[in-house]
């Protein structure tokens, strides 16, 4: 069974924190994507990366870095936690060849306090 | 630029009722289309897809066609469970430009209640 775990479902750190999002797949896929989702604004994209070492900004970069040392792993970094940057945080991956058929991990509820 | 338009909700049925969700698109080239269900408590996964005009995708009991010419890949369903209760959001990909990235709509909540 295809897998992306996420390393917290819930998360409380204080404001100018330094917070590192783990996530991990199993499915030796090339693509990994970081969203953050909030209620009425639906999934906004972070960050993506297309290959190891390789990262790309989403539609919301500011205030986040990512990581993609090896293929499985992608981390989110939130330089300074903020309260505005709580939120629902989600991890994808895709494959080159299917590469907008995504597989979700379950989610890390953030809480900047 | 491209973007997904889905009907507010949240919508509530009882069960056994008939479900649609409305999805409308505004793309240039020709996108996949796609549907993902979040069941409370999980990630987001895969329910259905269309990667062309006039396909139907289908899955669970739910279907949806890619209709091009109204720009539309409404989600229906004949009958629904409880079960079905969920956030289901529609999706494009980006076809002319950056193909690893989906446009999402803001997603739909379905409560279903026996």
């Amino acid at each position: 069974d295809v897998k992306v775990t996420q390393s917290s479902r819930y998360l409380v750190k204080r404001t100018g924190e330094k917070v590192f999002l783990e996530c991990v797949q199993d499915m030796d896929h090339e693509n990994m994507f970081w969203y953050r989702q909030d209620p009425g604004l639906g999934l906004r994209l972070i960050y993506f990366s297309y290959d190891v070492k390789m990262k790309e900004k989403g539609d919301i970069p500011e205030g986040y870095s990512v990581s993609r040392e090896k293929k499985e792993r992608f981390s989110l970094i939130l330089e300074s936690a903020s309260t505005n940057q709580t939120s629902m945080y989600l991890c994808a991956s895709s494959s080159r060849i299917r590469s907008t058929e995504a597989f979700f991990g379950q989610g890390t509820r953030l809480t900047v306090v | 630029g491209n973007s997904v338009t889905q009907m507010e909700g949240p919508v509530t049925l009882s069960e056994e009722a008939f479900l649609t969700i409305n999805c409308t698109y505004t793309a240039t080239g020709y996108p996949s289309l796609f549907w993902y269900v979040q069941y409370p408590g999980e990630g987001l996964q895969l329910l259905l897809k269309a990667t062309k005009a006039d396909d139907k995708g289908s899955n669970k009991g739910f279907e949806a066609t890619y209709r091009k010419e109204t720009t539309s890949f409404h989600l229906e369903k004949g009958s629904v469970q409880v079960s079905d209760s969920a956030v289901y959001f529609c999706a494009l990909s980006d076809q002319a430009g950056n193909n690893r990235k989906l446009i999402w709509g803001l997603g739909t909540s379905l409560a279903v209640n026996p």
